[in-house]
């Protein structure tokens, strides 16, 4: 059973068009998060829901819109794609909780969505 | 400055070679802290813990100066399957979340 799933595996579209990106964890944690991984293989985080709560909201153009529809989900919506928007974008959640120290903060990943924009 | 840095690498070893990463962090509010490992085209995945006391999970050993605000992750007879890239991350809690702030990773390849 995959612990946090995402589809699709690869997109490729062409600029100025609009896509999604879902994500499902079945770990039971209260918490999800969007991370973009760039052609330099620098992660970085965009997004975190708590229990379908926005809780980080990075310097994230407004293009991008999460979307949780419950704990179990949390999607990414973009519109009018732009060339610099291609990258690996990864889905993770976290069981965390106010006291769960470093077992809380451990966050586990999807397999990540390729996105190439031509 | 960035807020993680590693040394990029790449670190070529052979097999059975101990290997040393250097890790720090600029945020000394910073309250977690963890190695990922990150295979070529795969999701980042937790390799151990960081605790202040340090730990040691079988040939991985970490290490966390707080005052220095220095991580190191030590591993010891290195295998094939070694080979991937390491990424030293730092927690900050924000919330109902952890956020993690994740380095640009040293990229480890160990031969024959």
């Amino acid at each position: 059973d995959t612990a946090v799933s995402q589809t699709p595996k690869y997109l490729v579209t062409q600029m100025g068009n609009d896509k999604s990106i879902k994500c499902e964890q079945n770990l039971g944690h209260d918490t999800m998060y969007w991370y973009k991984q760039d052609s330099k293989k620098f992660l970085k985080i965009m997004f975190s829901y708590n229990n379908k709560e926005l809780i980080i909201n990075e310097t994230v153009p407004n293009r991008f819109s999460p979307k949780s529809p419950d704990k179990a989900h949390l999607n990414l919506h973009i519109n009018s794609l732009e060339l610099g928007d291609s990258a690996v974008y990864f889905c993770a959640s976290s069981p965390y909780a106010v006291g769960t120290g470093h077992d809380g903060d451990t966050q586990y990943f999807g397999p990540g969505t390729r996105l190439t924009v031509l | 400055r960035k807020e993680v840095e590693q040394d990029p690498g790449p670190f070529n070893v052979p097999e059975g070679a101990t290997v040393a990463f250097n890790c720090t962090y600029s945020n000394s509010a910073s309250q977690s802290f963890f190695w990922y490992r990150q295979d070529c085209r795969k999701e980042p995945k937790l390799l151990m813990s960081v605790y202040s006391s340090g730990n040691e999970d079988g040939r991985f050993t970490a290490q966390l100066n707080r005052a220095s605000q220095y991580i190191s992750l030590l591993i010891r007879d290195s295998k094939l399957s070694d080979s991937a890239t390491y990424l030293c991350v730092v927690n900050l809690r924000t919330g109902t979340a952890s956020k993690l702030t994740f380095g640009t990773g040293t990229r480890l390849q160990v031969t024959l």
